[in-house]
């Protein structure tokens, strides 16, 4: 009983570098999200779906792609790695009851 | 749109004393409410939540939360805090849609820090 995987939990990359964190839920959820969480500031939404095949633009989205082609996973890319994206990941997958986070990604944008 | 507010970014107690974290939301339909707590390092661990039964609502590790329409809030409290519960708490809102059916977006609060002294 898995939950939410993320991998990479941690990964250095330098400016201009792209990279793919992948996110694997196995509870058969629709909804899955990417937040980032930053001091101070909570965990903001980067992008979300809401089933296979749909994505939708949260309140930071800007420097990250996402794509849901498998209803279990949810990928979030950095095309091109900005220090401004140094920061904490996490992924989720929801449905009424709540929602599960896997257990972040430490990214450093150096 | 959905937003919340937690009123305190830190709190401190003492080990014992009683603990109340205060959250208010603002939601376009009937919210889902929830509580997360998140310790140094760690990932986001669900305490609690509201999904429109009863409205005084029960978590884990001893802590509730009231529910008040009128007054838009959600406020976390525990009876006596224990040093195992210094972390970070979310309050978390998503709105449930207008058919009251799908389960909308998170939004998560800013997160207040509970210190808890001896």
């Amino acid at each position: 009983n898995a939950g939410v995987t993320q991998t990479p939990k941690f990964r250095v990359l330098k400016t201009g570098q792209s990279m793919t964190l992948l996110c694997a839920q196995d509870m058969n959820h629709e909804y899955m999200y990417w937040y980032r969480q930053d001091p101070g500031m909570g965990l903001r939404l980067i992008h979300y779906s809401v089933g296979e095949g749909t994505t939708a633009k949260g309140e930071v989205p800007d420097g990250y792609n996402v794509s849901r082609l498998k209803k279990q996973n949810f990928l979030l890319g950095l095309e091109s790695a900005a220090p401004s994206q140094t920061s904490v990941y996490f992924c989720a997958s929801s449905h009424i009851g709540g929602a599960f986070f896997g257990q972040g990604t430490r990214l450093t944008v150096v | 749109a959905q937003s919340v507010t937690q009123l305190d970014s830190h709190v401190s107690v003492s080990e014992g004393t009683p603990v109340l974290l205060r959250c208010n939301y603002s939601s376009s339909y009937s919210p889902s409410l929830f509580w997360y707590v998140q310790h140094p390092n760690k990932g986001l661990q669900l305490l609690l939540k509201y999904t429109s039964a009863a409205t005084l609502v029960k978590g884990i590790n001893g802590f509730e939360a009231e529910f008040k329409k009128s007054e838009t809030s959600f406020h976390l409290t525990k009876p006596s805090a224990h040093m195992s519960d210094a972390a970070e708490y979310f309050c978390v809102v998503s709105d449930r849609g207008a058919g009251g059916t799908s389960y909308g977006k998170l939004t998560f609060g800013q997160g207040t820090i509970l210190t808890v002294h001896p």
